[in-house]
Parts: structure tokens; C-alpha cells; sequence
């Protein structure tokens, strides 16, 4: 079982907006770690989406976006495309561990 | 850019001992944290330890007594030594420079535990 909890799946229509939650604790996320996000499409390595909560690296759309509230985050795809269809993991560290989500399986309907 | 490349055996045989060497290039080892994640077949990812460049190590509890990381500053490059392994080992092996403020990943390898 993870410390930082995502729910196991998620999915929308092509064009709706999605959001996947990972929930933490005052330890980690509420402690003012940074939560990064990943997307993992089958058979390839994790690529970061999102680092430091809310920052893009150059080439991930727009459409991809993080926030951090308190001991949870929160990543929001809008203009879902069937391309997102995918594994999506927060990843966050507290003072001496590195911390994942247990994934969350984006369907695209 | 930072680069990491994963290399090593992908075929190791139970009770024995697992090594991988991840190279880091486009930037020096000597400054942030390293880490070893894996993730076995269908399953989500697990941390299994870090090294910072002073060379301290933190390790997942749930590994700790079978991890090993050492860091080569000279050669650019830090490893994983995982003992006594079993089946429930066979993973791909990711190395990563993480936790950091902006994460850098290997593409990982496959490594197969099997007689």
C-alpha cells in the first residue's frame, strides 16, 4: 500500500477534463515537498509531466497542469485526447524516504 | 541535459546477487541525490534506495537489509547491488535523480530473476 494515495482509475471522453488526485500526509506533501507528476504509456519509462507541483518541462502541452493544496495535489488534463491514455504517478519524498502513488489508469472513452 | 543509462545483467539467477550501474552524462555526479526505482511486471513503481554525492545512503525499509548503493564520482556512474534475490525480484530497474527539484530518469532495463 502507498503513502501517497491516487485512485486506480479514471476516464473521460475525448475534449472533457480530468483531474487525478494524490492524497499524503503532513509528513510529506503537507510538510512542502514538492510533488511531481508522471505519465507512463505501455512498454516505455515513466516521463515527467509535471515537477515541482505546478511547472511543465519544455514540450509537455499546456493541457497538463499540477497543484498542491495542503497534504494532497492534483493534476488536470483538459482536452483529453485518446494520446493520454496512459499511467499517471505523483511521486513526493518526505525527510528521508521517496514517496510514490500507486498509479492512476487514465481511459479515454 | 542530464542523461542516465541503465546497464547490467538482465538475467540473474536466485539467492544471488543482482548489480547494475546506472552512467550519468551531460552533468556531474557530484551534487544532488540518486536513486534506484523498480517496477515489476503490471505493478506500479518502488523506490529502493538513494545515495547523495557526499556518498550517505537512505534505502526503503522494506529492502534495506538485501541494498546496496555505491557512487564512482570518477567514472560518473553510481550502482545497485541487490542480494539474495527471488523471482518476486524480477523488475525493470530505473536509475533517477531523484528526489531533486527537477527529476531526471534512465530508460530502465529488465532484469529477470530465473534458474
Amino acid at each position: 500500500q502507498s503513502v501517497l494515495t491516487q485512485p486506480p482509475s479514471v476516464s473521460g471522453a475525448p475534449g472533457q477534463r480530468v483531474t487525478i488526485s494524490c492524497t499524503g500526509s503532513r509528513s510529506n506533501i503537507g510538510a512542502g515537498y514538492d510533488v511531481h507528476w508522471y505519465q507512463q504509456l505501455p512498454g516505455t519509462a515513466p516521463k515527467l509531466l509535471i515537477y515541482g507541483n505546478s511547472n511543465r518541462p519544455s514540450g509537455v502541452p499546456d493541457r497538463f497542469s499540477g497543484s498542491r493544496s495542503g497534504t494532497s495535489a492534483s493534476l488536470a488534463i483538459t482536452g483529453l485526447q485518446a494520446e493520454d491514455e496512459a499511467d499517471y504517478y505523483c511521486q513526493s519524498h518526505d525527510s528521508s524516504l521517496v514517496l510514490f502513488g500507486g498509479g492512476t489508469k487514465l481511459t479515454v472513452l | 541535459q542530464v542523461q542516465l543509462q541503465e546497464s547490467g545483467p538482465g538475467l540473474v539467477k536466485p539467492s544471488e546477487t543482482l548489480s547494475l550501474t546506472c552512467t550519468v552524462s551531460g552533468g556531474s555526479i557530484s551534487s544532488y541525490y540518486w536513486s534506484w526505482i523498480r517496477q515489476p511486471p503490471g505493478k506500479g513503481l518502488e523506490w529502493i534506495g538513494y545515495i547523495y554525492y557526499s556518498g550517505s545512503t537512505n534505502y526503503n525499509p522494506s529492502l534495506k537489509s538485501r541494498v546496496t548503493i555505491s557512487l564512482d564520482t570518477s567514472k560518473n556512474q553510481f550502482s545497485l547491488k541487490l542480494s539474495s534475490v527471488t523471482a518476486a525480484d524480477t523488475a525493470v530497474y530505473y536509475c533517477a535523480r531523484v528526489p531533486s527539484p527537477l527529476p531526471r530518469w534512465g530508460q530502465g532495463t529488465l532484469v529477470t530473476v530465473s534458474s
